[in-house]
């Protein structure tokens, strides 16, 4: 079953904000919110993630709702290399030797536009 | 930051052949490494977990007597597809977990396998 719910494509303006809601109702208290990135031919890169406060890093700012089921991904100055398929997953994030696997969707495909 | 290197990054070979690929992780230690295979305009779908000396956990569905998994090492794991065939064809790629459990999965850059 799917565990988040993302629209399938979006698009954005260069220079412009790219705003990537996701959808996670049943989301487990101890489950964190990752977003990862795939440019075509290319392996998924990390771009951040959080468990309920909001998180900022080089690349991208994560707002999670109060409640946790729903987040949206910024990146407040979209260029043409950041079109790729955006993946919000969902995952207990265990630590030591205990793991939680990530489970991609189908995710969202961003076309960043001149 | 982390890197996983994947290699080869391209393989093309007759129906048949066994094709081995090596991921590593190059500055950290993985207990934990992941196995992916790709298709065309499909999303990423899980095939195994590798845990450094032990056996791998394979998702359902997955043939652990076709897709042979060794991690031998904290920095290394293989993936053998054995008597690939035209079937096989597809990106697999790999992802390596930090023992260090808070630090996110990195993902090696893929290997695209060609089965003629």
């Amino acid at each position: 079953d799917a565990k988040t719910t993302q629209p399938p494509s979006m698009d954005c303006a260069e220079g412009r904000a790219a705003n990537l809601p996701c959808n996670h109702s049943t989301i487990s208290g101890n489950e964190y919110v990752y977003w990862y990135r795939q440019i075509h031919s290319q392996g998924p890169q990390y771009i951040i993630h959080g468990l309920k406060n909001n998180e900022t890093n080089e690349m991208a700012s994560l707002i999670i709702t109060e409640d946790r089921k729903s987040s949206t991904l910024i990146l407040p100055h979209a260029t043409l290399r950041d079109t790729a398929v955006y993946y919000c997953i969902v995952r207990v994030n265990a630590g030591g030797t205990s793991y939680g696997k990530l489970t991609f969707g189908q995710g969202t495909i961003l076309t960043v536009h001149p | 930051g982390a890197v996983v290197s994947q290699h080869p990054s391209r393989v093309i070979c007759k129906s048949g052949t066994s094709v081995k690929i090596e991921c590593r992780s190059l500055d950290f230690q993985a207990t934990t490494m992941f196995w992916y295979r790709q298709f065309p305009k499909q999303s990423l779908m899980l095939m195994a977990t590798s845990n450094e000396g032990s056996k791998a956990t394979y998702e359902q569905g997955v043939e652990k007597d076709k897709f042979l998994i060794n991690h031998a090492s904290l920095t290394l794991s293989t993936l053998t597809v054995t008597s690939a065939h035209p079937e096989d064809s597809s990106f697999y790629i790999c992802s390596a977990r930090d023992v260090r459990g808070s630090q996110p999965q990195h993902f090696g850059d893929g290997t695209r396998l060609s089965i003629l």
